[in-house]
């Protein structure tokens, strides 16, 4: 079945320095790529997400990149700042209906 | 700016209890989605919900689970007979799905506890 694969499970980070997450699907048919932040208690905060048509996608210091013949994506997030710590998760879609979630990335920023 | 709101935030229930979860998705959506999150661990995917019909459902989603719009505002999930693995906090989410890539907003959950 569909499954995304995410990875580093934890990442700790100094303030100021970048964090990387990423993702892999398995489902080809895949084209809609939304990325989650979930603080504790919450629901998940879509932060951005991408299209299978686009390559690369930013806004103000987080980036998203996708290579659709490898089946990855990833998360970029420059300049972090403490309140950027919190879960975040990647997701896949094929169009809307079901959405298949990764595990999750717990990030630290240390100040 | 609209959100997605969820009553109750908390619920404690005997297992073998009937439960349901309410949800009032943002205004101007047609899709609406239930997820569950068992502690620590990732978001999964229950159902959908479109024209007043499941447009999809998970092998998570069995005959123990229904969902109901039962007014123009209200989307609720309801679990006939609760047992304890059901314990998960529960989000409802909205998609305008006016391109089939729409993006969803999820609630803030309710976290269900079956003792």
């Amino acid at each position: 079945g569909e499954n995304v694969e995410q990875h580093p499970s934890t990442l700790s980070v100094q303030e100021g320095d970048s964090a990387v997450i990423k993702c892999t699907y398995s489902d080809s048919a895949s084209n809609y790529f939304p990325w989650y932040k979930q603080e504790l208690g919450k629901g998940p905060q879509l932060i951005i997400d991408i299209r299978s048509n686009v390559g690369e996608k930013k806004d103000q210091r987080i980036a998203v990149t996708l290579n659709k013949t490898a089946k990855h994506f990833s998360l970029h997030i420059t300049e972090t700042q403490p309140e950027d710590s919190a879960v975040y998760f990647c997701a896949a879609s094929t169009g809307g209906f079901k959405t298949i979630f990764g595990a999750g990335t717990r990030l630290f920023v240390k100040a | 700016e609209p959100e997605v709101t969820q009553t109750p935030s908390h619920q404690v229930t005997q297992m073998g209890q009937e439960v349901i979860l309410r949800c009032v998705p943002i205004s101007n959506h047609l899709y609406f989605y239930w997820y569950r999150q068992i502690l620590g661990q990732k978001v999964e995917f229950l159902v959908s919900f479109y024209n007043n019909e499941i447009s999809e459902k998970s092998e998570i989603f069995d005959d123990q689970f229904s969902v109901e719009r039962p007014d123009g505002s209200n989307f609720t999930l309801k679990i006939r007979s609760t047992k304890l693995e059901d314990s998960a906090m529960y989000f409802c989410a909205s998609s305008a799905y006016t391109s089939g890539l729409d993006p969803q907003y999820f609630g803030p959950g309710t976290r269900l506890l079956v003792l």
